[in-house]
């Protein structure tokens, strides 16, 4: 099974700032990585699919990068709505999600 | 674009048997290669439960193997998840999902508490 290791579990920054959150996979999945954010009793709401690739309707401070077994998500601008928990996700081989990380805007 | 909406008991005892569906609106089931199951305990992480793809075959999570079912009915253009001889460890909210080329899709989830 692919394992999928997410950094930071939470983290803390201020408006304005940028934050980037990191995914490790335990083997390539070449570009097959999807972000999600999730906030409270609702359902995860992609951000991110093919590792870089923006959905549609998603504000553009948000983007990810890389490929085979290194991953970020990055907030450019960080701004309050963006409080939620962040998960990453492999669909090289069935489904893996990472631990998440907490995101809390000072 | 495709909406999926999962119907089910929202209790189930001890020992017993989950059953959910998921219904798909806006599209085929027999459009999009795989139809998935995800779990969240309140309060957890995300759990890849099981898939079936349009031509039946299925995969499941190894941890839950013995006890996941997933099957599909075409004419009814929705799939279903039998999880067995459950436990408190089960409750969680149940997601439906998909993909596509222009991404994925959830349904809102839906939570089944494992109780006496």
């Amino acid at each position: 099974d692919i394992q999928m290791t997410q950094s930071p579990s939470t983290l803390s920054a201020s408006v304005g700032d940028r934050v980037t959150i990191t995914c490790r996979a335990s083997q390539t999945i070449y570009s097959w990585l999807a972000w999600y954010q999730q906030k409270p009793g609702i359902a995860p709401k992609l951000l991110i699919y093919k590792a870089s690739s923006l959905d549609s309707g998603v504000p553009s401070r948000f983007s990810g990068s890389g490929s085979g077994t290194e991953f970020t998500l990055t907030i450019s601008s960080l701004q309050p709505d963006d409080s939620a928990t962040y998960y990453c996700q492999q669909y090289s081989y069935l489904w893996t999600f990472g631990q998440g990380t907490k995101v809390e805007v000072k | 674009q495709v909406q999926l909406q999962e119907s089910g008991p929202g209790l189930v005892k001890p020992s017993g048997t989950l059953s959910l569906t998921c219904v798909v609106s806006g599209g085929s089931i027999s459009s999009n290669d795989w139809w998935t199951w995800v779990r969240q305990p309140l309060g957890k992480g995300l759990e890849w439960i099981g898939e079936i793809h349009r031509d039946g075959h299925t995969n499941y999570n190894a941890s839950l193997n013995s006890r996941v079912t997933v099957s599909a009915d075409k004419s009814e253009n929705q799939f279903s998840l039998k999880l067995t001889s459950v436990t408190a460890a089960d409750t969680a909210v149940y997601y439906c999902a998909t993909k596509d080329t222009g991404g994925f899709y959830w349904s809102r989830g839906s939570l089944v508490t494992v109780s006496p």
